[in-house]
């Protein structure tokens, strides 16, 4: 099946600095989306990507769809305490989606 | 507006015992609905997902089932729980995006 590789696992920052995650698949995508999950909580969407190399920001947050639709980017910049948690890129195909294994973010204040 | 309903918060049962979970979406009509399990605060795993009344499509061989009783209404259930069906358990609904519920925490013991 399908399988998308998400990296890095984990990541531990100082506040303020940028971050950088991506994820890669076999499979091409026809829409990547990036979800960040709360503890007990469940994943909420931060960007949807629809086309082949869009650029999208929300904030301080930053995504790409790779052109050659089989990758995608997440980048968070000026990170702060709040962005804690873990971070899961999606790619959609058909009626599903497929995640990655997640990014846990750690922030060191 | 909508909205994704799902029940209980946390769960706990014994070996052997049944198991009902119950997801609900309003302010949508003939939504995609889907069930996920996520282990350890990783990846999320698609167990099941309906594109309508009475029409449910399983991913993974398991000891779970899932129905579709009406439009708007997906039930994740299990005649003898496991100690491996411990986990979290995410309903989510398509279109529009891929919204997911607040998740139920089941341990079983």
């Amino acid at each position: 099946g399908q399988q998308l590789n998400q990296s890095p696992q984990s990541m531990f920052i100082q506040e303020g600095e940028d971050v950088s995650m991506n994820c890669t698949s076999s499979s091409i995508f026809n829409t990547w989306l990036w979800y960040k999950q709360d503890p007990g909580e469940g994943p909420v969407l931060l960007i949807a990507l629809y086309k082949a190399g869009e650029l999208t920001s929300n904030g301080r947050l930053t995504a790409q769809f790779g052109i050659t639709r089989k990758d995608s980017f997440l980048n968070i910049s000026a990170s702060i305490p709040s962005d804690v948690g873990i971070y899961f890129c999606a790619g959609r195909g058909a009626q599903k989606l497929v995640f990655g294994q997640g990014t846990r973010l750690t922030i060191n204040p | 507006s909508q909205t994704i309903h799902q029940w209980p918060a946390t769960l706990v049962q014994p070996v052997g015992s049944p198991l009902s979970l119950e997801c609900t979406v309003e302010g949508t009509s003939n939504p995609n609905l889907y069930w996920y399990r996520q282990a350890a605060g990783r990846g999320l795993q698609l167990l099941f997902y309906s594109v309508g009344i009475g029409q449910i499509s399983s991913e993974v061989p398991q000891n779970l089932s899932a129905s579709r009783p009406q439009d708007r209404q997906f039930i994740l259930s299990s005649k003898k729980l496991l100690l491996s069906d411990s986990g979290f358990y995410l309903c989510a609904y398509s279109p529009p995006g891929y919204t997911f519920g607040s998740g139920t925490r089941l341990t079983v013991v």
